[in-house]
């Protein structure tokens, strides 16, 4: 039972350097997110998939892009990294296609990025 | 203002204890809420979804005031399981975007 599975768990970069973090998940989820956590900020949106070949901005986009690959995959990039970057990404897919009614997610483990 | 606020907490209780969290939000358009459980270093997981004015699972209750716009989370009979932070999530009614809360630190005493 894989569920949303994301790599790398664990990452540490240079400030100006690049990278990606992928997600898959296999249970066949319309709809996928990328989240961010900071201590007292709680979880906030960063890019969001409400079905495959769509994007949409989150609360905090600057600094990333993303590509819904298909249906499985939603990778999240951050093309020049900054030390404000340094947090733990949550990737998290939902069986609805957004909606008023849509908040079941499923999240994987957790990416811990640090940019020094 | 946040879009959607909790007390940060910690809230500790000892065993045995009732403990409530509430949460407000400000999107009034906002129709569907939840709260999820994230235990220390690990991912969100679903708790308990409320619809319309709440739902009972158990020792957990939510209840939800679309007049005052806050959502409620009651917890009965607390366990050392129950420590945890528990998230409040609002949809936005705008395609799919689910906000989180800060979320409120739970720590349960023997």
């Amino acid at each position: 039972n894989a569920g949303v599975t994301q790599t790398p768990k664990f990452q540490v970069l240079k400030t100006g350097q690049s990278m990606t973090l992928q997600c898959a998940q296999d249970m066949n989820h319309n709809s996928m997110y990328w989240y961010r956590q900071d201590p007292g900020m709680g979880l906030r949106l960063i890019y969001y998939s409400a079905s495959e070949g769509t994007t949409d901005k989150g609360e905090v986009p600057n600094g990333y892009n993303v590509s819904r690959l298909n249906k499985r995959e939603f990778s999240l990039r951050l093309e020049s990294a900054a030390p404000s970057q340094t947090s733990v990404y949550f990737c998290a897919s939902s069986p609805t296609s957004g909606g008023p009614m849509a908040g079941e997610l499923f999240f994987g483990e957790g990416s811990r990025l640090t940019v020094l | 203002r946040k879009e959607v606020e909790q007390d940060p907490g910690p809230f500790n209780v000892p065993e045995g204890a009732t403990v409530a969290f509430n949460c407000t939000y400000s999107n009034s358009a906002s129709q569907s809420f939840f709260w999820y459980r994230q235990d220390c270093r690990k991912e969100p997981k679903l708790l308990m979804s409320v619809y319309s004015s709440g739902n009972e699972d158990g020792r957990f209750t939510a209840q939800l005031n679309r007049a005052s716009q806050y959502i409620s989370l009651l917890i009965r009979d607390s366990k050392l399981s129950d420590s945890a932070t528990y998230l409040c999530v609002v949809n936005k009614n705008q395609g799919g975007k689910l906000i989180f809360g800060q979320g409120t630190e739970l720590s349960v005493k023997p």
